[in-house]
């Protein structure tokens, strides 16, 4: 497996809940911890959610993540303007013995 | 504050060496595994490179196994990556990130882009 696998894109109106996926398999998510990055336009990643859903300070408890079994979620809820940026799952994987990461997934508030 | 600040990119020809560095200030650097990621022009996340704590171990992508090399001096607080035989396909914005146990990857510096091109 290349990439964790995330739908390309996903949008929201300003106040709504929005989730995005990731699914991986037993080598990744299936038995290490998720993290999600929000990388905003022209900017490096930042971290958003780790160990599966732990947030670091600093970010809004509107962000939120889940697991289960060898997919992962992350949920944003009261959507604002500034939450449209591209959104990064990532887990070790064994098989790789590196990080691997979801191809991403652009997040547009219309 | 942590900062990871990358230099060293640039224009390079097929074929060309670049070596990368990453200055880490505002924590401690041989407590700290890390890792290289890089980034196509409109493309995802990519892992290159991982480095344990104390240099003793090194992880490479299958794309760059045997042409990059991963090395920090922790007396300097310095990462490097050292790109050789490099190809057009090598061409991104390269992200040098520090990992924290339990956390994973938890800093990105701003980034340095290496360009591979005739």
């Amino acid at each position: 497996q290349s990439v964790l696998t995330q739908p390309p894109s996903a949008s929201g109106t300003p106040g709504q809940r929005v989730t995005i996926s990731c699914s991986g398999s037993s080598s990744n998510i299936g038995s290490h911890t998720v993290n999600w990055y929000q990388q905003l336009p022209g900017t490096a990643p930042k971290l958003l959610i780790y160990g599966n859903n732990q947030r670091p300070s600093g970010v809004p408890d509107r962000f939120s993540g889940s697991k289960s079994g060898t997919s992962t979620s992350l949920a944003i809820s009261g959507l604002q303007s500034e939450d449209e940026a591209d959104y990064y799952c990532a887990a070790w994987d064994d098989s790789l013995n590196g990080v691997l990461f979801g191809g991403g997934t652009k997040l547009t508030v219309l | 504050e942590v900062q990871l600040v990358e230099s060293g990119g640039g224009l390079v020809q097929p074929g060309g060496s670049l070596r990368l560095s990453c200055a880490a200030s505002g924590f401690t650097l041989s407590s700290h595994g890390m890792h290289w990621v890089r980034q196509a022009p409109g493309k995802g996340l990519v892992w290159v490179s991982t480095i344990n704590s104390d240099g003793s171990s090194t992880y490479y992508a299958d794309s760059v196994r045997g042409r990059f090399t991963i090395s920090r001096d922790n007396a300097k607080n310095t990462l490097h990556l050292q790109l050789n035989s490099l190809r057009a396909e090598d061409t991104a914005v390269y992200y040098c990130t520090r990992d924290s146990v339990g956390t994973g990857i938890d800093y990105w510096g701003q980034g340095t882009l290496v360009t591979v091109s005739s």
